[in-house]
């Protein structure tokens, strides 16, 4: 079992450029979750999915981040444009059903924004 | 609003000493805690939650809900337990409240 599957792991970079994130997440796991975790900080919900439908969102940038989850499997995230203070690691997990199930975590890909 | 708070950023003690990493939250009702902990150069991972009471690596953490604490302890550190630790809390179908984290270093 290969756990939630994150890519890319390392990403550099400009202001104002657009990037993506992907998310596989555990097989026949329904529920889906981006966090974003700034430096020396604990992770903070951006998105929820539960299958396709983003269940919880309120703390998702709308101006600039978007995410989507495509047959309630793999999911993106993009950001665009990006900006110097969007600079952290992005981590997805995924539990089988709700919250209170044990989430498990990809290893996060760190995006530096230049 | 739910708030997860370690007060510790860094916790340094020798091998075979007791640890205790402090957890304090706010939540008006009954939510669920756990404890997560991260290794170098691995991902983020479940350790116990307060609803199984049991013990893991040796850790346990007890829910007191009259201080709004869940601190996790260990009688006998051991180097490998040299991580990151999460307090976190979830209420119902909600997701994730992390605290800051603590670093804990166990020397030999």
């Amino acid at each position: 079992e290969a756990g939630v599957v994150q890519s890319p792991r390392y990403k550099i970079i400009e202001k104002k450029q657009p990037v993506a994130f992907w998310c596989n997440p555990i097989s026949g796991h329904n529920t889906l979750y981006w966090y974003r975790q700034n430096l020396g900080q604990g992770p903070e919900l951006l998105i929820r999915y539960e299958n396709e439908e983003a269940v919880d969102d309120s703390q998702l940038p709308k101006d600039r981040f978007s995410a989507e989850r495509l047959k309630g499997v793999d999911s993106t995230l993009k950001i665009q444009p990006a900006e110097l203070g969007d600079s952290a690691v992005y981590l997805c997990a995924s539990s089988l059903v709700a919250s209170s199930d044990t989430q498990y975590f990809g290893p996060g890909t760190r995006l530096t924004v230049l | 609003a739910q708030r997860v708070t370690q007060p510790e950023k860094l916790l340094s003690v020798f091998k075979g000493a007791p640890v205790e990493l402090k957890c304090n939250y706010s939540y008006s009702g009954s939510p669920e805690l756990f404890w997560y902990v991260q290794y170098s150069r691995q991902r983020l991972q479940l350790l116990l939650r307060h609803i199984s009471r049991e013990s893991i690596k040796g850790f346990t953490a007890d829910l007191n809900k009259g201080e709004t604490s869940f601190h996790l302890k260990k009688p006998f550190a051991q180097e490998e337990d040299s991580a990151m630790y999460y307090c976190a809390l979830s209420k119902g179908r909600r997701a994730l409240t992390f605290g800051s984290g603590t670093r804990l270093q166990v020397q030999p």
